[in-house]
């Protein structure tokens, strides 16, 4: 079976400090890795994905996340946060060689104060 | 072409009705998947299609859920009965290709379903 844990109910940070959401997983075989973002009362916007190769994925709005796969790890990170990423927060797992639905993390609310 | 889209935005119902659900997915993409999201959870994996073809059902997926995509476009979501328990968003995506993954999934905004 395959499971998601982010450790972080809530990460706040200061506007225009580094953020960083975490992210680890647990698969069988290789992971496909994903990171989304939810506002309220909206659907999951993809945010970016970890397919093969390089390692450091690069994504929308200045996201960027890092595949580390001795650790099993997948953490969210942006160079200078700002106000309007404040939201929740969603890592998800696909086993590479498995069923195609995502498993997903419980969430990370993200606070950004300005 | 807008997006997934889906129908109602929001339903209300009392327990022990029927409820219907409707996903339109992304014209081009061929796999369209069904997700449960409960308050401080994050989305649940109910079940999936390959054109018309049901391939994979949850554990969560009871009796009394049922979903179809009949010409391989739309999708509907039942749930008969329903229960206090059944009270969740409902989240649909889909995406293109033999591998969903790689090509990415494209959700909806969901149906905010409350059982009173």
């Amino acid at each position: 079976a395959q499971s998601v844990a982010q450790p972080e109910d809530q990460v706040n940070v200061a506007e225009g400090n580094p953020l960083t959401v975490k992210c680890t997983y647990s698969v069988s075989g290789n992971p496909y890795l994903f990171w989304y973002v939810q506002y309220p009362n909206r659907g999951l916007q993809f945010l970016l994905k970890y397919i093969t190769g390089d390692n450091l994925v690069k994504g929308s709005y200045g996201f960027e996340a890092e595949f580390n796969k001795s650790q099993t790890s997948f953490h969210l990170k942006k160079p200078s946060a700002l106000v309007s990423d404040s939201a929740l927060y969603f890592c998800a797992v696909r086993d590479r060689g498995g069923a195609d639905g995502l498993t997903f993390g419980k969430g990370t609310h993200l606070i950004i104060q300005p | 072409d807008t997006g997934v889209s889906q129908d109602p935005r929001h339903k209300i119902t009392k327990r022990g009705q029927n409820v219907t659900f409707r996903c339109d997915p992304i014209s081009e993409h061929n796999r369209l998947y069904w997700y449960r999201q409960t308050l401080g959870q994050g989305p649940e994996f109910l079940t999936y299609f390959q054109n018309e073809a049901q391939l994979e059902k949850s554990r969560l997926l009871s009796d009394r859920f049922s979903a179809e995509r009949p010409k391989g476009s739309f999708s509907t979501l039942e749930i008969q009965r329903t229960e206090q328990g059944d009270s969740a968003m409902y989240l649909c995506a889909s995406s293109a290709g033999a591998q969903g993954a790689s090509s990415g999934y494209t959700f909806g905004s969901g149906t905010r379903l409350t059982v009173v």
